[in-house]
């Protein structure tokens, strides 16, 4: 199946500080990706569709100041998160979507944050 | 509204036991249903899916079968093997959305 990675893998920050997530499909073009966040023993949430060459279509519930979200290309879509506290700690995992696929989607690795 | 509730894990099993995880669901109009597979250090990956009611999904020994009357996609498989140890999870997208809607995922192991 199609890779979709994740960079970093793992981040600590101080509370107040910006963090920045990559999600990159590697082998194909997604006009659409997808962030979700993940806590302990607990299911996946959607935060927000990302879609090349728009504005991320947001969750009810998901600040977008908070959690900027930058679909700058066909391969790549990036979540900051903004005066990240220790609440912001969480798992966050992007999947990509192929042009044309309906049920498919591709899931990257997920990138665990940490704020003390 | 839409929702997936699976089984709470650990679901402990010895190889070559069955394995039942249930998994229902409610929606507003009519669900793909899937089942992601998430082995350690790795990221979620399609198992199987249905897409219309009466459809089974199956993917390495595993079996899922869409039951519109009980809004229930449980995943069976007859025989489990150490290496089908990992958290899964139900998921389904309901009609004109685009992203999926996941259950708190079941973790598996599978003892020698």
């Amino acid at each position: 199946g199609a890779v979709v990675s994740q960079h970093p893998s793992w981040v600590i920050c101080k509370s107040g500080t910006s963090v920045k997530i990559e999600c990159r499909s590697l082998d194909f073009q997604a006009t659409t990706m997808f962030w979700y966040r993940q806590f302990p023993k607990q299911s996946l949430m959607l935060m927000a569709t990302s879609n090349e060459g728009s504005k991320a279509t947001y969750e009810q519930g998901v600040e977008k100041d908070k959690f900027l979200i930058n679909h700058a290309s066909l391969t790549l879509s990036t979540l900051t998160v903004t005066s990240a506290h220790p609440e912001d700690s969480s798992f966050y995992i992007c999947s990509a979507r192929p042009p044309l696929s309906y049920n498919e989607q591709f899931f990257g690795p997920g990138t665990r944050l940490t704020v003390l | 509204g839409n929702s997936v509730t699976q089984m709470e894990g650990p679901v402990t099993l010895s190889e070559e036991a069955f394995l039942t995880i249930n998994c229902t669901y409610t929606a507003t109009g009519y669900p793909s249903l899937f089942w992601y597979v998430q082995y350690p250090g790795e990221g979620l990956q399609l198992l199987l899916k249905a897409t219309k009611a009466d459809d089974k999904g199956s993917n390495k020994g595993f079996e899922a079968t869409y039951r519109k009357e009980t809004t229930s996609f449980h995943l069976e498989k007859g025989s489990v093997q150490v290496s089908d140890s990992a958290v899964y999870f139900c998921a389904h997208r309901d009609t004109g959305r685009r992203a999926l809607t996941f259950g708190s995922g079941t973790r598996l192991q599978v003892q020698p």
